[in-house]
């Protein structure tokens, strides 16, 4: 079965530091990895996502992941933070569709990106 | 593109109503689309996977006769929240994908903003 966790559930950094959100995952094959973005009372945004190819795996807004399949992680980062990218910060699995399963996405627990002026 | 709407956005209603929320793609067919529950400062649970023409499947723990879900066409799915409580009270969540499977299967889902649903 897979899962995902994202160590941090609060990471506050000042605008124009860097950001690195992290995402470690557990899969029994080869995982389809994604990061959303979601703003308040507001459904999830997707950033970006690795299937195959290229590990490192650039998205919207300036942020990117690097798949590493020996550290099994999928963090997520971006040079320099903004106000505007204050927010929670979903990372998730996706079972891929094999053995009959749907795509189902799961989930980690967030991680709220705070950023000070 | 992928755009997906979601249909009311906020809904407060007395205990014992039942209440829709519907869920739509607007500008791709979507063979899939997910139902999604989120409390306060937590994660998605997802409840149910709605195919177009076919019954819902639903998560461990879900009630389907509590919360009924239709996926009558490629472009809508609705989730009804039968005589609804307290606390039923949360964020409801859809998404849809374009496919699941096969050549499908690197689909990321597309998300509605969401209803937050208040039951007094």
């Amino acid at each position: 079965a897979q899962s995902v966790t994202q160590l941090g559930s609060h990471v506050s950094v000042s605008e124009g530091a860097l950001v690195l959100l992290r995402c470690n995952y557990s899969s029994s094959v080869p995982p389809y990895l994604f990061w959303y973005v979601q703003y308040p009372n507001q459904g999830l945004q997707l950033l970006l996502k690795y299937t195959t190819g290229a590990t490192l795996v650039k998205g919207i807004n300036g942020f990117e992941a690097e798949f590493k399949k020996s550290e099994t992680s999928f963090h997520l980062t971006k040079p320099s933070a903004h106000m505007s990218d204050a927010a929670e910060y979903f990372c998730a699995v996706s079972d891929k569709g094999y053995g009959g399963a749907t795509n189902k996405l799961i989930f980690g627990t967030g991680t709220l990106l705070a950023v000070q002026p | 593109g992928a755009v997906v709407s979601q249909h009311p956005s906020r809904v407060i209603c007395k205990s014992g109503t039942s209440v829709k929320i519907e869920c739509r793609s607007l500008d791709f067919q979507a063979t899939t689309m997910f139902w999604y529950r989120q409390f306060p400062k937590q994660s998605l649970m997802l409840m149910a996977t709605s195919n177009e023409g076919s019954k819902a499947t639903y998560e461990q723990g879900v009630e389907k006769d509590k919360f009924l879900i239709n996926h009558a066409s490629l472009t809508l799915s609705t989730l009804t929240v039968t005589s609804a409580h307290p606390e039923d009270s949360s964020f409801y969540i859809c998404s849809a994908s374009i496919g699941t499977g096969g050549s499908y299967s690197n689909q990321p889902q597309h998300f509605g903003d969401g209803t937050r649903l208040s039951i007094l």
